[in-house]
Order: C-alpha cells, then structure tokens, then sequence
C-alpha cells in the first residue's frame, strides 16, 4: 500500500526566515510526485510535479527536490501570503488499473508571521 | 477556463436524508476524482472514473456511496441514507491524461 508522511504537521515561520518542508513516501514505483498549496475553504492548488530523482522545479520562493525515498519543499524568504496548508501526493505504478490516483499525505500547516 | 464546478458549496442535512453533490469538471479532461477530507484522515479517494466508465471504487466506504458519470461534464455523488460519520468536505478533481489533478471547491457537508 502506498505511503505518505509529511512532517513537520505545523510550521510557524516569521517573515523572510527560510525552511523545509518535508514528505517522505513508500511506493511500489513513483510514477510521479505532487505537491499543492490548500488555502483554508478552498480545494488544493497544484503547485509542481516531480517524476525522477535528482529532478528540481521552482516556481517564486518555492523549489521542490526529489530523491528516492522523499521530496522537499523549500521555501525562501517567506511572506505572510505563502501561509497555507502543504499537501504532498503520490501516484505509483501498479497492475492493471489504479495507476492514475494520487495518495494524499496529510499535509503541513505553514504560518508566515509578520 | 472556468475550473472544476461543484455544486453546493455548503450542504446541511439530517440523518436519514438523501444527499446528491454535482461537479463539472474541466472541459476535455478525460479523468474525473471524487475525494473526501476530514481532519482525522486527511484526502482520501473514494472513486474515479476515467471516459465516464468507474476505474477504481474502491475508496467508497460502504453501500450507501454511489457516483455516476453520465457524460463528460457532469458527475454526481450521492449519500442515501446520510449518517453523522459522512459529514466531511468532498472535492470533485479532474485531470488530462492522468497527470495533475485541479480540484474544485468542495462542498462543505454537514448531517446532524
């Protein structure tokens, strides 16, 4: 069954103090992993795909890094709009159906203070 | 583009009663996800349809789930009886060629 373990559950930050965020996974072959931004009452944000080891995306004060075993989320510099909920999701390889769902981690809770 | 549609936003209901959640997702995505959140067990899949044909049900916790997709833009998921236990967010999400999921709104539902 595939895993996901995202770590810290909540993270308070002040203002332009840079950090990680972390998502640890257990599959039986990483299709692709996936991070999204969820602000309170809204749905998931798509932030970033990752398919390999080793491979890097970016996008404002947000890069995303992969290794076989996790993915991080480094944020630089933050400001109080990057508060928001940080959910990590994988989908694996299987047999012959189930291969396009996302497995959820429960997320991290970032707090931005000013 | 409009974005994946869920309709309601916010659903009150007692015990016993038939609940039906709408969603239309993005036009041309060929996958359509029904998710539900709660704070104790976070996103958890309870099924999804790929060309409007049910892939993977699995995550439907018992009889009284069922979902249909009777055509491209449109699927809907229902709750009959509704329980206390069913009272959650449920999110539509839809995605092409089984990449990133987008993810509607939700529909805040709540049974007492």
């Amino acid at each position: 069954e595939d895993q996901v373990t995202q770590s810290p559950e909540a993270l308070r930050l002040q203002e332009g103090e840079s950090s990680s965020l972390n998502c640890s996974y257990t599959v039986s072959g990483l299709r692709g992993l996936f991070w999204y931004r969820q602000d309170p009452g809204k749905g998931p944000e798509f932030l970033f795909t990752l398919y390999s080891a080793g491979e890097e995306k970016e996008k404002e004060r947000l890069k995303a890094t992969l290794t076989k075993k996790e993915s991080f989320l480094h944020i630089t510099a933050p400001k109080p709009e990057d508060s928001a909920t940080y959910l990590c999701a994988v989908q694996a390889w299987g047999s012959n159906f189930g291969n396009e769902k996302l497995t959820f981690g429960t997320g991290t809770r970032l707090t931005i203070i000013p | 583009d409009a974005g994946v549609i869920q309709s309601p936003r916010h659903e009150v209901t007692e015990m016993g009663q038939e609940v039906t959640l709408r969603c239309k997702p993005i036009s041309g995505h060929d996958y359509l996800f029904w998710y539900r959140q709660t704070m104790m067990r976070g996103l958890e899949l309870l099924i999804y349809f790929n060309n409007n044909v049910p892939i993977d049900d699995s995550g439907m916790p018992e009889d009284r789930f069922s979902a249909k997709m009777p055509n491209a833009s449109f699927s809907t998921l229902k709750i009959q009886p509704s329980e206390p236990r069913d009272s959650a967010v449920y999110f539509c999400a839809s995605s092409l060629n089984s990449r990133a999921l987008f993810f509607g709104s939700g529909t805040q539902l709540s049974v007492l």
